[in-house]
C-alpha cells in the first residue's frame, strides 16, 4: 500500500539547473497538490491538478511548472533553479466523501539550490 | 494576509496532561477543517477534521473543537504521550469554489517524559 511515492528524496541544484520532481499515487484519487514547506512558513500551495487534463496555479506558483502526465502522476518542474527555491516539497491527492475530505502527503523531496 | 493562523510556534507539555492548540482563521467561507501532524524527515499525516455544522469531533485521545463566531478551533490532546511530539498544522477549506487547502504555519508540541 504506497499511498502517494515521490522522488528524489534529496537533491541538490546549483542555481540555473533544471529538474523534475515526480510524484505517483495509487489511490485513484482525481485531485493531486504540489505544496513547498519553508521555515516559519508552514505549507504552500504551487499548484494543484483537479482532475486528469488540468492544473491549476495555487499561492507560490511563479519558478515551476507542473505536468499531470495521467491519473496517478503528477509532475513539477523546475526550469532554472534559484536559491529561493530552497525548500522541502510535498506532493499530496485528495480523498473526498459528501462532508468530508484529507489529502494523503508523499514523504517529501529536500531541495538545496546553490 | 494569512487566513490560518497558528500564533504558538511551540507548545511544551509534560507526559498525562492535557495538550491544547490553537487556531484562528479570518475567511468566513472556510467551512471545514483538519489538523495534520508532521514528524521530522517524513510527510504531513491527516489526524482529525471538523466540518462547520459541528462544533466538536473526538477521535481517541484527539478532540477537536469549532468555535465558528469567534472563527477558533482548537486541537486537544489528552492525556498527552511522547510519540505525540511532532509539529502540528491546522488547514481549512471551502471558500473558492474548489477545495484546496489552507495551511497554518504550524505549532511544534513537545511532551516531555
Amino acid at each position: 500500500n504506497a499511498g502517494v511515492t515521490q522522488t528524489p528524496k534529496f537533491q541538490v541544484l546549483k542555481t540555473g539547473q533544471s529538474m523534475t520532481l515526480q510524484c505517483a499515487q495509487d489511490m485513484n484519487h482525481n485531485s493531486m497538490y504540489w505544496y513547498r514547506q519553508d521555515p516559519g512558513m508552514g505549507l504552500r500551495l504551487i499548484y494543484y491538478s483537479a482532475s486528469e487534463g488540468t492544473t491549476d496555479k495555487g499561492e507560490v506558483p511563479n519558478g515551476y511548472n507542473v505536468s499531470r502526465l495521467n491519473k496517478r502522476e503528477f509532475s513539477l518542474r523546475l526550469e532554472s533553479a534559484a536559491p529561493s527555491q530552497t525548500s522541502v516539497y510535498f506532493c499530496a491527492s485528495r480523498w473526498s466523501d459528501t462532508g468530508n475530505e484529507k489529502l494523503f502527503f508523499g514523504s517529501g523531496t529536500q531541495l538545496s539550490v546553490l | 494576509d494569512q487566513q490560518v493562523k497558528q500564533n504558538s510556534p511551540s507548545l511544551s507539555v509534560q507526559e498525562g496532561r492535557i495538550s491544547i492548540l490553537n487556531c484562528d482563521y479570518t475567511n468566513s467561507m472556510f467551512d471545514y477543517f483538519l489538523w495534520y501532524k508532521k514528524y521530522p524527515a517524513e510527510g504531513p499525516t491527516f489526524l482529525i477534521s471538523i466540518s462547520s455544522i459541528k462544533d466538536k469531533n473526538e477521535d481517541g485521545r484527539f478532540t477537536v473543537f469549532l468555535n465558528k463566531s469567534a472563527k477558533h478551533l482548537s486541537l486537544h490532546i489528552v492525556p498527552s504521550q511522547p510519540g505525540d511530539s511532532a509539529v502540528y498544522f491546522c488547514a481549512a477549506s471551502g471558500y473558492s469554489g474548489y477545495s484546496t487547502l489552507t495551511f497554518g504555519k504550524g505549532t511544534m508540541l513537545l511532551v516531555s517524559p
